[in-house]
């Protein structure tokens, strides 16, 4: 069955110091990729998606995340964090043929000091 | 142009009653899913409809159930509410039935069932 696994819980970093979060997935076909990021009590807003192509993926608020098949990995990036990047971030995957339904992870609260 | 709608956002609800969840996809997405994220969790997967047919459905239990109408809106059901039933209910709207056309999610509507 497919998973995915978000190894960190909970990160804290400082303002304006670089982020990186981490996901991987076990999947047997190939796989389309997404970010999203839950601020409390809301829903889910996506960061950036792969589904082909240029592994490097460009989202919104200044984050990148680089998909690496070899290492089943799809982490999330961000050079210089700010206090509004505050929330909980999920790793979500999808696979061709497997219509509409995604896989999370378990999700990463980042915390973000002053 | 409106989002992913969904209604009611809050309700409480007692053990063993049923409750309906509404949701309005983007204007001209066909496909609906629905997903469970229970409190510290990622969401779960649960159904997906496209043209008024389901086309994926998650590992739950016949309480659960759903339709989407004509219009492409979408209801889920819950009957016999449990305790474990409480959680946020998010609608993703996605304009084909395939993952990677992409998915736009709801805020969701937080069940409290007591």
């Amino acid at each position: 069955a497919q998973s995915v696994t978000q190894p960190d819980i909970h990160i804290t970093v400082s303002e304006g110091a670089s982020l990186e979060l981490r996901c991987n997935y076990s999947y047997g076909a190939t796989p389309y990729l997404f970010w999203y990021v839950q601020s409390p009590g809301q829903g889910l807003q996506l960061l950036l998606k792969y589904f082909s192509g240029d592994t490097l993926v460009q989202g919104i608020k200044g984050f990148e995340a680089e998909f690496k098949r070899s290492q089943s990995s799809f982490n999330l990036r961000k050079p210089s964090v700010h206090w509004s990047d505050a929330a909980e971030y999920f790793c979500a995957v999808g696979f061709t043929g497997g219509g509409n339904k995604l896989t999370f992870g378990t999700g990463t609260q980042l915390k973000v000091e002053l | 142009d409106a989002g992913v709608t969904q209604s009611p956002t809050h309700l409480i609800k007692t053990r063993g009653q049923q409750v309906t969840l509404r949701c309005s996809p983007i204007s001209g997405h066909k496909s609906v899913s629905w997903y469970q994220q229970v409190l510290g969790q990622g969401p779960q997967f649960i159904f997906q409809y496209y043209e008024k047919e389901e086309r994926g459905r998650g590992n739950f239990p016949d309480r659960f159930s759903a339709r989407q109408f004509p219009n492409y809106s979408s209801e889920l059901n819950v009957n016999a509410l449990l305790l474990g039933d409480s959680a946020l209910y998010l609608c993703a709207s996605s304009p084909g039935p395939q993952g990677n056309y992409g998915y736009t999610f709801g805020s969701g509507t937080r069940l409290t069932v007591v």
